[in-house]
């Protein structure tokens, strides 16, 4: 069954450092999605990408944030200069069909970000 | 953000038996729900949805149910299995905004042999 893989599962950075995770969506999927869970609270929505361009962020999602897919098949979420607070679980979604839909995000298992 | 809550942080159950899982929202304007399972060291994987357009989606032991003037969904799963130990997590989103998900809070279920 195809899935949604991230790397690194854990990225451990200096505060101040810039990171970047990494995701791989499922092939014909078409909107993709960013949530983080800070150790304790839920799970929070960052950022929905449809179309190459950005469809809505949460006001976690501030210029320190940017979201790219540079290639067919890679999605990738850039923290410029990590804070001790970005520390969390950081989740990759994807979905097939347009804005309009049904059909559930699938996620991948994450990547932990630990900011020192 | 409260507009998705999960009361029972955690439940416990005999294999064999029926869990449910409950849900609150407070935004009428969701309109497609979802429960997600979700084991340590992995990410949420999708159970089961149902639109607000149904009252009840089935999908073998999983049944959800939603009542939309009480603003409450919730989970049944017949029978418990020791395999269904996991957090499961409800979400909600709005299909027209782009399907972004609003998530409770999880409740922990433990499925005793």
């Amino acid at each position: 069954e195809p899935e949604v893989t991230q790397t690194p599962s854990h990225q451990v950075t200096q505060m101040g450092q810039e990171v970047i995770l990494r995701c791989v969506p499922i092939s014909n999927h078409l909107y993709f999605y960013w949530y983080r869970q800070i150790l304790g609270q839920k799970v929070e929505f960052l950022v929905s990408f449809y179309n190459n361009e950005i469809s809505e962020k949460s006001e976690i999602f501030d210029d320190q944030f940017s979201v790219e897919r540079p290639d067919g098949s890679n999605f990738t979420l850039k923290i410029r200069s990590t804070k001790l607070e970005d520390s969390a679980m950081y989740f990759c979604a994807s979905r097939t069909s347009g804005p309009v839909s049904n059909q559930p995000q699938h996620f991948g298992d994450g990547t932990r970000l630990s900011i020192l | 953000d409260q507009q998705v809550k999960q009361n029972s942080p955690s439940l416990s159950v005999q294999e064999g038996r029926i869990s449910i899982l409950n849900c609150d929202y407070t935004n009428s304007m969701f309109d497609y729900f979802l429960w997600y399972k979700k084991y340590p060291a992995e990410g949420p994987t999708f159970l089961i949805s149902i639109s607000s357009i149904k009252d009840k989606n089935e999908d073998g032991r999983f049944t959800v149910f939603l009542n939309k003037s009480a603003k409450h969904l919730s989970l049944h799963i017949v029978p418990s299995q020791p395999g269904d130990s996991a957090v499961y997590f409800c979400a909600a989103s709005i299909r027209a905004a782009g399907n972004k998900l609003t998530f409770g809070g999880g409740t922990r279920v433990l499925v005793k042999p």
